[in-house]
C-alpha cells in the first residue's frame, strides 16, 4: 500500500484555469505538509497542518488553498493560475509536527500550466 | 531565504568511490536530516543527527555536525550506481518547520 499518494500525477492546464491536487496519507501521521520544487530542485514548504489545523503557511499567494477534511488528507486548490505555478507539488506527512519527526514524501505532482 | 545550501551543487563520481556532501546553514539549529530524491520521485528520508552529537553511522552512511561552523556533511562509502540521487539536508530551527537545502546531484557512473 502506497504510504503518501497524490492524484493526479501530472496536470496540464491553461493559465487562468482553477485545479486542484489531492492527497492521502495512510499512515496514522497526524501532521501533513504541502511542497513546492521548482526547476532548480529547491524545494519550498508551502503549507502545514496538524490535526486538521493550519500550523504553518508560508507566504504563499492567496490564489493557493489548503484544505484538509480530516487527518489523513490535505488537498491543495489553486484559482487562476499562472506561468509560475509550473513546478512538482510535494505532499508530504509526519506523525507529528516538529523537526525531529522524519518526513514521508508522496510521489509528486508535476504541474505544467501553458 | 533558504536556511541550508549544499556544497558542491552536483557531484560525478566512479562506482566504489566515496562521495562527499556539504551542507551549510544560517542559524541555530535543534537537530539536521538528510534525504535522498531518486530522479521523478518524492524525497526519502535517510539519517538525523541531533545538535549534541558530532557523527551518526547508519549503513554506508555517515554524517556529522559541527555546530560551531553551521555545517554538516554526508559522506556514502564505496559508492553504487543506485546512489544516484539528489541529497538535501534539511534544518530544523524550533518553529515547527523544516527547512530545506538546495540540494546536491550525485551522480555514480559505474
Amino acid at each position: 500500500d502506497t504510504a503518501v499518494s497524490q492524484t493526479p500525477k501530472y496536470l496540464v492546464t491553461q493559465m487562468g484555469n482553477d485545479k486542484s491536487i489531492k492527497c492521502e496519507q495512510n499512515l496514522g501521521h497526524d501532521t501533513m505538509y504541502w511542497y513546492k520544487q521548482d526547476s532548480k530542485k529547491f524545494l519550498k514548504i508551502m503549507f502545514s497542518y496538524n490535526n486538521k489545523e493550519l500550523i504553518i503557511n508560508e507566504t504563499v499567494p492567496n490564489r493557493f488553498s489548503p484544505k484538509s477534511p480530516d487527518k489523513a488528507h490535505l488537498n491543495l486548490h489553486i484559482n487562476s493560475l499562472e506561468l509560475g505555478d509550473s513546478a512538482v507539488y510535494f505532499c508530504a506527512s509526519s506523525l507529528s509536527a516538529g523537526g525531529l519527526e522524519t518526513q514521508y514524501f508522496g510521489p509528486g505532482t508535476r504541474l505544467l500550466v501553458l | 531565504s533558504q536556511q541550508g545550501e549544499e556544497d558542491p551543487q552536483a557531484l560525478s563520481i566512479q562506482e566504489g568511490e566515496n562521495a562527499t556532501m556539504n551542507c551549510s546553514y544560517k542559524t541555530s539549529i535543534n537537530n539536521l536530516q538528510w534525504y535522498r530524491q531518486n530522479s521523478g520521485r518524492g524525497l526519502v528520508h535517510l539519517i538525523l543527527i541531533r545538535s549534541n552529537e558530532r557523527e551518526k553511522h547508519s549503513g554506508r552512511l555517515r554524517v556529522t555536525l559541527d555546530t560551531s561552523k553551521k555545517s554538516s556533511s554526508l559522506l556514502i562509502t564505496a559508492s553504487r550506481a543506485a546512489d544516484t540521487a539528489s541529497y538535501f539536508c534539511a534544518t530544523d530551527p524550533g518553529y515547527q518547520k523544516v527547512t530545506f537545502g538546495t540540494g546536491t546531484k550525485l551522480q555514480v557512473i559505474p
